[in-house]
């Protein structure tokens, strides 16, 4: 059964960098899939940040792409994110996901969420 | 930039039938997707491909497209079908993935 164990701190000082790992267990991060960073303001909509692939391929929202690194670490099956300068905007739950692949659709739906890490901007 | 526009409500009385629809300029050249999420929990894919429902979801699930509409129909609605449904995209124009405003579907 495939999982995702997102982890980081709850709390993170304005300016400063969010970090967050997700760890998979189940299923190999180095085979057919991407991966991805969604987030969930309080009382909003989803928002992508990027997908990651395991050969290196990033795709970020140009609204974020200045602030933010999502990178693979096939060697502990887990990806992480970093977004800088961070301010009470980012404030959110982070979601990590596994994005389904397939020949004809690729990125697509995110098939497998993690529970989330609710990461709040304040000093 | 390109969106996804949903309806931000939907109500439905148990055991009838929700439509809930998603319409984006590029969605007829695009697979779209949707997502039930309930309060306090991560979102669940219930619809891939446009018309797809991946393992575990009930058949009273159901996808469809008709030009740059997409449509979440579920049939004999239950009381647990009360959610927030999202409707995604990938643009591939722009190597970006989509999402829908969200609508709130509510089995009165």
């Amino acid at each position: 059964q495939v999982q995702l164990q997102d982890s980081g701190p709850g709390l993170v000082k304005p300016s400063e960098t969010l970090s967050l790992t997700c760890a998979v267990s189940g299923y190999f991060i180095s085979s057919f899939y991407y991966w991805g960073w969604i987030r969930q303001s309080p009382g909003k909509g989803l928002e992508w940040i990027g997908s990651v692939y395991h050969g290196g391929s990033t795709f970020y929202n140009a609204s974020l792409k200045s602030r933010v690194t999502i990178s693979i670490d096939t060697s502990k099956n887990q990806f992480s994110l970093k977004l800088s300068s961070v301010t009470a905007a980012d404030t959110a739950v982070y979601y990590c996901a596994r994005q389904y692949c397939s020949s004809d659709s690729c990125p697509g739906a995110f098939d497998i969420w993690g529970h989330g890490t609710m990461v709040t901007v304040s000093s | 930039s390109y969106e996804l526009t949903q309806p931000p409500s939907v109500s439905v009385s148990p055991g009838q039938t929700a439509s809930i629809t998603c319409s984006g300029d590029k969605l007829g050249d695009t697979y779209a997707c949707w997502y039930q999420q309930k309060p306090g929990q991560s979102p669940v894919l219930v619809m891939y491909q446009d018309n797809k429902r991946p393992s575990g979801i009930p058949e009273r699930f159901s996808g469809s497209k008709s030009g740059n509409t997409a449509t979440l129909t579920i049939s004999g609605t239950q009381a647990m079908d009360e959610a927030d449904y999202y409707c995604q995209t990938w643009d591939s124009s722009t190597a970006h993935v989509v999402f829908g405003g969200g609508t709130k579907l509510t089995v009165l």
